[in-house]
């Protein structure tokens, strides 16, 4: 049971333009969601993360927006650069629990 | 500040042999968290601990276990290693575990 859906595996932007990764999920329990970007053979980095009390929350380039009735979330990047390219991953964590269930991760290539 | 430091960053085992990991979180951070991440499974919580106790705990057999020392470092066993254990296992620490967590390179685990 994926509580976690990012439904698009890949994305491709070109440079100066708008990236934006979807990320939807199930549980109505969950109240705080995170990004992460990725790159091959590190961790995950952490980006920008939202309280379900919030609707968005922005820090630089990124942006998180919140939609609780859809169960839905979305990360704008904008302008896109080369070195966005990388895999990232929504996460989110259920009230009162220490646990963050993961999405699959979208692959992001930005095009120069 | 040093961030996540994980080690060993690769390991090779043999089947049916046991593996410890260990991870050494951010100053600080008293929320130890551990992933398994495979191609097509995403990260998988295992589980987290805080104050050298366990919080909660991921869908993982018995042959997973963890502990946490006093000074937060914690350490993540596989027992009678399987093929299919073979993954990045990372680590990841926060303050309180309530916020973002933050994590190390990980630990390439090859079992052959």
């Amino acid at each position: 049971d994926q509580q976690v859906k990012q439904n698009s595996p890949s994305l491709s932007v070109q440079e100066g333009r708008i990236s934006i990764l979807n990320c939807d999920y199930t549980n109505s329990m969950f109240d705080y969601f995170l990004w992460y970007k990725k790159y091959p053979a590190e961790g995950p980095t952490f980006l920008i993360s939202i309280s379900s009390i919030k609707d968005k929350n922005e820090d630089g380039r990124f942006t998180v927006f919140l939609n609780k009735s859809a169960k839905h979330l979305s990360l704008h990047i904008v302008p896109s650069q080369p070195g966005d390219s990388a895999v990232y991953f929504c996460a989110a964590r259920a009230t009162g629990t220490y646990k963050y269930i993961f999405g699959t991760g979208t692959r992001l290539k930005v095009l120069a | 500040k040093a961030g996540v430091t994980q080690t060993p960053r690769y390991l090779i085992k043999t089947r049916g042999q046991q593996v410890t990991l260990s991870c050494s979180p951010i100053s600080g951070h008293r929320s130890v968290s551990w992933y398994q991440q495979t191609p097509g499974q995403g990260l998988q919580f295992l589980f987290e601990y805080f104050s050298e106790t366990q919080r909660n705990k991921g869908n993982f057999p018995g042959r997973f276990s963890g502990r946490q020392f006093s000074n937060s470092r914690s350490e993540m066993n596989v027992s009678t290693l399987e093929l299919g254990d073979s993954a990045l296992y990372l680590c990841a620490s926060s303050l309180t575990g309530a916020t973002e967590a933050f994590f190390g390179q990980g630990t390439r685990l090859t079992v052959v």
